[in-house]
């Protein structure tokens, strides 16, 4: 078990391009959640899955955001036309038995548009 | 809708006091509780959580907290701290099982040698 796992760590970008982050979660996990944290809060929820279907996705996320899960193993989150405001930590987490086990977290993204 | 309120946004403790640290959660049902920690640029890393049962849930680290239904309270404590605890600390509370998690704002803890 390698945990949660995020590519890349930090990314910088300039205003107006696209990113897309990738996340790698416990092999065995069958949802897989996107969160935003900015400095001094608490992580936002984005959106989440349950293998491969998108189960719930925030209010919060722009026609700009995009994530997917193809085939219900690693997940993309895409931010297109990237704005100063998208800088944060994107936070990706997996769960299988959250009653047993939790919510696992990644390291994070930390997106910097310049 | 769900909420979590941390009402302290900054803590400071000596090395050895006791800890005690406050979330109060509204939600109409009963809730999935948790508490993470977060080290500097880090995730967030699982202390405890309450699903149901025990109101007295122990986690990792020495922590334990205590679900209080009647004043919609879910305080984490710790009897004696150690500089190595110093971190960011958040309550969520979730709806249903496997869903989305909503989190507090977050308290800052300090530890004083």
């Amino acid at each position: 078990d390698t945990g949660v796992s995020q590519n890349p760590r930090h990314k910088i970008t300039k205003r107006g391009q696209n990113v897309t982050f990738r996340c790698d979660p416990i092999s065995e996990h069958n949802r897989l959640y996107w969160y935003r944290q900015t400095l001094g809060q608490g992580p936002e929820f984005l959106t989440y899955f349950q293998n491969e279907a998108q189960l719930e996705k925030s209010r919060l996320l722009s026609d700009r955001f995009s994530a997917e899960r193809p085939k219900g193993s690693f997940s993309t989150l895409e931010i297109q036309r990237t704005e100063q405001g998208d800088s944060a930590m994107y936070l990706c987490a997996s769960s299988l038995m959250v009653d047993v086990y939790g919510y696992t977290f990644g390291s994070g993204t930390r997106l910097t548009v310049v | 809708a769900q909420s979590v309120t941390q009402p302290d946004i900054h803590i400071t403790v000596s090395e050895g006091a006791s800890l005690e640290l406050r979330c109060n959660y509204s939600y109409g049902a009963t809730p999935y509780l948790f508490w993470y920690v977060q080290s500097p640029g880090q995730g967030l890393q699982l202390l405890l959580k309450y699903f149901s049962g025990d109101t007295l849930v122990q986690g990792i680290k020495g922590f334990e907290a205590e679900f209080k239904r009647s004043q919609s309270s879910f305080n984490l404590r710790k009897p004696s701290v150690h500089w190595s605890d110093a971190a960011e600390y958040f309550c969520a509370v979730g709806a249903n099982q496997g869903g989305k998690l909503i989190f507090g704002q977050g308290t800052e803890l300090s530890v004083k040698p």
